[in-house]
This record gives structure tokens, sequence and C-alpha cells, in this order.
């Protein structure tokens, strides 16, 4: 089976811009799930998506959305861009996202804002 | 919510044993996993707790007390290659799919 991938791997932003990245989970997972990584916080929780629902919102501001389509695949966008949202962006997925089912992540987007 | 504790580094010898510890302070706990993060690469899991005890996968083991709140993560054999980040993650809640993760521990083994 394919892993979860990612695009793009590397994006270049100036502030004020909107992106779009993209995650394709592993093949029969329906939970995707977003994580925001900097060197000073770690990973942070930004949504999960199962069935194209949105089950849980981390803390961050209405900038951040998100949305699942029915063949799972999931998209993030973060509008009006700031210079703290220069981070690396991890799609994680999991079959149900229950239970002790392992989150399975890809390799992220690495998005500078300029 | 919730707040979880390990060290910034550490350091090690290649053929040695490490043990990186992890405490946190939950609102809810439905388990505690750890993975391991190369630079550029994408977290892998690692292993899993749930009830409290030690889980055994070949040279990791890793332990859990729900009561102490704490969590290590022992690294037996050390090898160059497990030079790497090692994050903590709780998971908060049920019926959704959210970890809440320390800043992680960065792992430096030397020859």
């Amino acid at each position: 089976k394919a892993g979860v991938t990612q695009t793009p791997r590397y994006l270049i932003k100036t502030r004020g811009q909107q992106v779009t990245l993209s995650c394709s989970p592993i093949s029969g997972h329906r939970s995707v799930s977003w994580y925001q990584q900097t060197p000073g916080q770690g990973l942070q929780f930004l949504f999960e998506y199962f069935s194209e629902t949105q089950r849980n919102k981390g803390n961050f501001p209405g900038r951040f959305s998100g949305r699942q389509f029915s063949n799972s695949r999931s998209e993030m966008n973060v509008s009006t861009l700031e210079l703290g949202d220069s981070a690396l962006y991890l799609c994680a997925s999991s079959e149900s996202g229950t239970g002790e089912e392992k989150l399975f992540f890809g390799s992220g987007t690495q998005l500078s804002v300029l | 919510g919730q707040n979880i504790d390990q060290p910034t580094e550490m350091t090690a010898t290649e053929g040695a044993i490490v043990q990186i510890n992890c405490t946190y302070q939950t609102s809810g706990f439905n388990g505690l996993f750890w993975y391991q993060q190369h630079a550029g690469e994408a977290p892998t899991f690692l292993s899993y707790n749930v009830l409290d005890g030690l889980e055994e996968k070949g040279r990791f083991s890793s332990f859990l007390s729900r009561s102490k709140g704490y969590s290590y993560l022992l690294l037996k054999e050390l090898q160059m290659k497990d030079s790497a980040s090692y994050l903590c993650a709780v998971r908060e809640g049920t019926g959704f799919q959210k970890l809440v993760f320390g800043t992680g521990t960065r792992l430096l083994v030397s020859p």
C-alpha cells in the first residue's frame, strides 16, 4: 500500500496570500488529521476529518480551514498568511480514528511565509 | 487540556541504553504513543500504551503509569541510526482521533 502522500513538498508564499495543501491518506483510511509542527511548539493539532465531517478542531484561528472529500482525500487552507504560519504541516491518517489505532504520517508540506 | 513534558535533548553512546521520560497532565486520557522522527522525515510509530506496565518491542520498550502521569521510552543497544527526535503523545478523548504531543526529545548517538 502506498503511504500518506502530501503535496506540495515545499511552498513559499508572501504575507496576505492564501495557500491550499493536499493530503491523500492510505487506501482504506477514513480518518485524516492535520498537525502544524514548529521547532518551538512541536506538533499541534489543527483538525480531524472522518467521512467528510470535521470531528474535532484545535485552537487555531478561523484562517485555518479544511475539508475532506468522498474519497477521503483532504485539503487544508490557510488564508491571509502571516509570518508565524511558517511551519511544517503534517497530515496523518488512520482507519477509523478510534481505539488504539496508530496514526500514519505523511512527510509534510514545508510552508515558508515571507 | 493536556500538558506534555519531555527533555529537549539527550546524548548517548552507541551500544548503550537510554531512557526518555515523558510526564503528562490530562483532563482526559485514552492512551499514550511514542513516535520517532528523523530530520526532514515523517514521524513513524514506535509504541502504544493504554494500560499500566511495560510494552516491549525488540530494542524498544515503553512504560506507562497512569496514576503518576508518567511514561518512558527505553532504547537498548543504541545504533547511530537511532539519532532522531522522539515524540511523546497522549490521545485525548474517544470517538475521534486527536493526539497532544510534547515538543520532542532530540537524541544524539555518538560512536
